[in-house]
């Protein structure tokens, strides 16, 4: 069965650096997704994108964050300047059609913050 | 605020029972209910989706039921199994197309053999 991966599967970066999360979303997939989930807490959703525009994004995604589709097959997040709460499960999810639709998940990134 | 409460509790059954889980919401009319399965160290898998019309949906050994006027679902798991052990989500979402999906903080399920 088709999957979402997600690399690297755990990102160590220093405060104040730049780092890229990386998401190979399913190959036929048009709606893609990112969420954290901070150790212990919710799934909370971060944003949505499909055909090359952010789609909705929430209160987290600020001027910090920005997502990309740089070709035909990666979706990437990128945190400029991390701070140490940003330090969290990053998962990637991807729908086929339409935004009510199941959503696949990735394994995710977990991204720690010294 | 939109508020989706889980048994934070983590529900402890014998094997072949059946698993009952609750999600409540407030301040919020999804019009689509999804769950989801979330092993540790691994991303949420899509079980059920319901929508806001349907009272009921069944796959295999599960059931979701959607009641919007008391603003609960049920989640059930018949006859189950030590390897349905996991945390349970669920996720609201509303008639918008952008896919973005609330997530209530899970109920973890316990099968003992």
């Amino acid at each position: 069965e088709p999957e979402v991966t997600q690399t690297p599967s755990h990102q160590v970066t220093q405060m104040g650096q730049e780092v890229i999360l990386r998401c190979v979303p399913i190959s036929n997939h048009l709606y893609f997704y990112w969420y954290r989930q901070i150790l212990g807490q919710k799934v909370e959703f971060l944003v949505s994108f499909y055909n090359n525009e952010i789609s909705e994004k929430s209160e987290i995604f600020d001027d910090q964050f920005s997502v990309e589709r740089p070709d035909g097959s990666n979706f990437t997040l990128k945190i400029r300047s991390t701070k140490l709460e940003d330090s969290a499960m990053y998962f990637c999810a991807s729908t086929e059609t339409g935004g009510n639709q199941p959503q696949h998940f990735g394994d995710g990134t977990r991204l720690s913050i010294l | 605020s939109q508020k989706i409460e889980q048994n934070s509790e983590a529900l402890n059954i014998q094997e072949g029972k059946t698993a009952t889980l609750t999600c409540n919401y407030t301040n919020y009319s999804p019009a689509y209910l999804q769950w989801y399965r979330q092993d540790p160290g691994r991303g949420p898998v899509f079980l059920l989706l319901i929508r806001e019309n349907e009272k009921e949906k069944r796959k295999e050994r599960l059931k979701v039921t959607f009641d919007t006027t008391l603003k609960q679902s049920l989640f059930h798991i018949t006859a189950s199994q030590p390897a349905d052990s996991a945390t349970y989500l669920c996720a609201l979402s509303s008639s918008s197309n952008t896919g973005k999906l609330i997530f209530g903080q899970g109920t973890t399920l316990q099968v003992k053999p």
